[in-house]
This record gives structure tokens, sequence and C-alpha cells, in this order.
């Protein structure tokens, strides 16, 4: 498989831009996550994706923040009007469907950072 | 409810000798388990996963995690640390679905 892939793996902007990252997933995995990570901390759920569908919002996912994933393959995390607290790195994760038995397994990206200035 | 405690923030090794990083977890029904190794500035590799088969689960690099129950542990072992050892590791606990808890992540140093 290829691995989960995000787009850009660096991001320097100024307070108050908008801000797009985007995550393609492992093919054929039809679940996508979205995790935030600040330094020396571990990662932090922000949303799920099943196919199309955003299952699941975490409350750290404020209203400046929305995720899409149109078509069910690639995701977009989009942050608006930027703040310096929103500097982290953001990571993609996916998995495929599983049986309860064998248990869910996310495989993550590279990862995305953001540094607000 | 699920939550993992990793039981130190630091480890330091010399190279060649044992590696032990610890993890414990809470969990209301049984969980599925596993370690994450990150190196700087990267995304989170998986080791292994532990989900209710052999309770001593061998992962990549020859890294082994053995799942205590009784002690609520999923400690995360090495006979022999290598100084590509070095990153940090975290323990994860899943529902087995779509929820994994992360702890707050162990740095391993590798001494020469």
């Amino acid at each position: 498989d290829t691995g989960v892939s995000q787009d850009p793996r660096h991001k320097i902007t100024k307070r108050g831009q908008n801000v797009t990252f985007r995550c393609d997933p492992i093919s054929e995995h039809n679940r996508l996550y979205w995790y935030r990570q600040t330094l020396g901390q571990g990662p932090e759920f922000l949303t799920y994706f099943q196919n199309e569908a955003q299952l699941e919002k975490s409350r750290l996912l404020s209203d400046r923040f929305s995720a899409e994933r149109p078509k069910g393959s690639f995701s977009t995390l989009e942050i608006q009007r930027t703040e310096q607290g929103d500097s982290a790195m953001y990571l993609c994760a996916s998995s495929r469907p599983t049986a309860a038995s064998s248990g869910n397994t996310i495989y993550f990206g590279e990862g995305s950072w953001l540094t607000v200035v | 409810a699920q939550s993992v405690t990793q039981l130190d923030s630091h480890v330091s090794v010399s190279e060649g000798t044992p590696v032990l990083l610890r993890c414990n977890y809470s969990s209301s029904y049984s969980p599925s388990l596993f370690w994450y190794v990150q190196h700087p500035n990267k995304g989170l590799q998986l080791l292994l996963k532990y989900t209710s088969a052999a309770t001593l689960v061998k992962g990549i690099n020859g890294f082994e995690a053995e799942f205590k129950k009784s002690e609520t542990s999923f400690h995360l072992t090495k006979p022999s640390a290598h100084m590509s050892d070095a990153a940090e590791y975290f323990c994860v606990v899943s529902d087995g679905f779509n929820k994994f808890y992360f702890g707050s992540g162990t740095k391993l140093n590798v001494k020469p």
C-alpha cells in the first residue's frame, strides 16, 4: 500500500490567515481521521470520517475548523482566522473496514506542521 | 471510559542494553492496544498491536509487548537497544472501532 500522504508538510502563516491541509488516505481505506499534536503531547482526536460522512467531531474542533471528505477519498482540513494557539502538527490517519474481533488499526501520515506567527 | 498512562516521560539506555517502556491502561471492556513510534518531525509508525489473541505480541524492529490483564499493563520491551531506536513512543488503547486514546508519550534516548 502507498502510505497516507499529507500536504503541505510545513506551513508558516500569519495570524488571521486561512490555511488548508490535504490528506490522501491509503487506497481502499474508508475511514479517515484527523488528529492534532502539540509539542510534548500525544495526538488528540479532532474528527473522523467514514466514506464521505463526518461521523464525529471533537470539542477541540472549534467553529474556525472545518473538515471535508467530499468523495470519500481525500480530505481537507481548513483553519480560518488562524491563531497562535493553532500552531501544531496536524496528523491524518486512515483505516480499512475490519471485523470487530480483529480490531481497527489506524495508519498515520507524516503530518503537516503549522506555525502561526 | 478508556485511558492510557505511560509511566515514564523519558527513558535513557545504553546501546546494546534492554529497553522497557511502561504502559498501564484503563478500559471498561476488552481493549485493543497498540504501540506507535514517532521519530522527530515524522508521523507515527505502528510498532505492534494486541487484539485478544496471544498475550505476547511481536512487532517490528525487534520490539515486543506483553498484555497482562491482571496488571492492566502493556509494557514494550526490546532485548538490545540500537541508536536508531531513539524516538518517542506512544501507547494507545482503542475500543476496537473508531476511538483511540493516546498516552502522553515516552522519549527514548539511546546512549552510545
